[in-house]
């Protein structure tokens, strides 16, 4: 079975700095999708960016970027010039299937805080 | 359109009643999804529909649990005889390319 391991139960980072949330997995597959979520406190979670694991060129999505490590099986955000809209429950997840379309598997989440 | 739509929001239900929950998938999106979410956990995966054909479910989820996407249009999961260890957030999400959006959730309290 697939397991997502999220390690940091809580960050924090100020305002207009970087933060990196780390994420690793396992999985006997070689094609998969991986994807980090963001929950803030309304509770309505929102896709932040996602990586299909045959591309080796890592995702960006403006302010945040991955790192995808397939033989290490990591799969790390990096947020730049964090804001206070950042601040949520930012949650790993993993997927089968065509464009990762399958049941999502999530790690526990990590809470992060932005500083003014 | 405006996104996934459930309700209600919150479900306030004594132990060993019957709750349904509903779930209103973006109209074009032929794959939905059911998860559960405790405090502080990331959200656990119950089951899912390819329009109305229920592609799996989730060993967590008992006989008390059902779920059905009649027409593959809007979806319902009914607990029967609730317990307090059925109190969490359900959530939903729909999806169409792999991309899943969530509704806001229906948070259940069982007293």
């Amino acid at each position: 079975a697939q397991t997502v391991t999220q390690s940091q139960p809580e960050m924090s980072v100020q305002e207009a700095e970087t933060v990196t949330l780390s994420c690793t997995y396992d999985t006997s597959e070689s094609d998969y999708y991986l994807f980090w979520y963001k929950q803030p406190p309304s509770r309505q979670m929102i896709l932040v960016i996602r990586q299909e694991a045959y591309k080796q060129q890592n995702a960006t999505e403006n302010r945040f970027s991955v790192n995808f490590q397939k033989a290490a099986k990591s799969f790390s955000l990096k947020i730049s010039d964090s804001q206070l809209g950042d601040a949520a429950m930012y949650f790993c997840a993993y997927s089968l299937g065509d464009f990762g379309n399958e049941k999502l598997t999530f790690g526990t989440g990590t809470r992060l805080t932005i500083i003014p | 359109d405006t996104g996934v739509s459930q309700n209600p929001r919150h479900k306030i239900t004594k132990r060993g009643q019957n709750v349904t929950f509903r779930c209103d998938p973006i109209s074009e999106h032929n794959r939905l999804y059911w998860y559960r979410q405790t405090l502080g956990q990331g959200p656990e995966f119950l089951t899912y529909f390819q329009n109305e054909a229920q592609l799996e479910k989730s060993r967590l989820l008992s006989d008390r649990f059902s779920a059905e996407r009649p027409k593959g249009s809007f979806s319902t999961l009914e607990i029967q005889r609730t317990e307090q260890g059925d109190s969490a957030m359900y959530l939903c999400a729909s999806s169409s390319t792999g991309i899943a959006f969530f509704g806001q959730g229906t948070r259940l309290t069982v007293v």
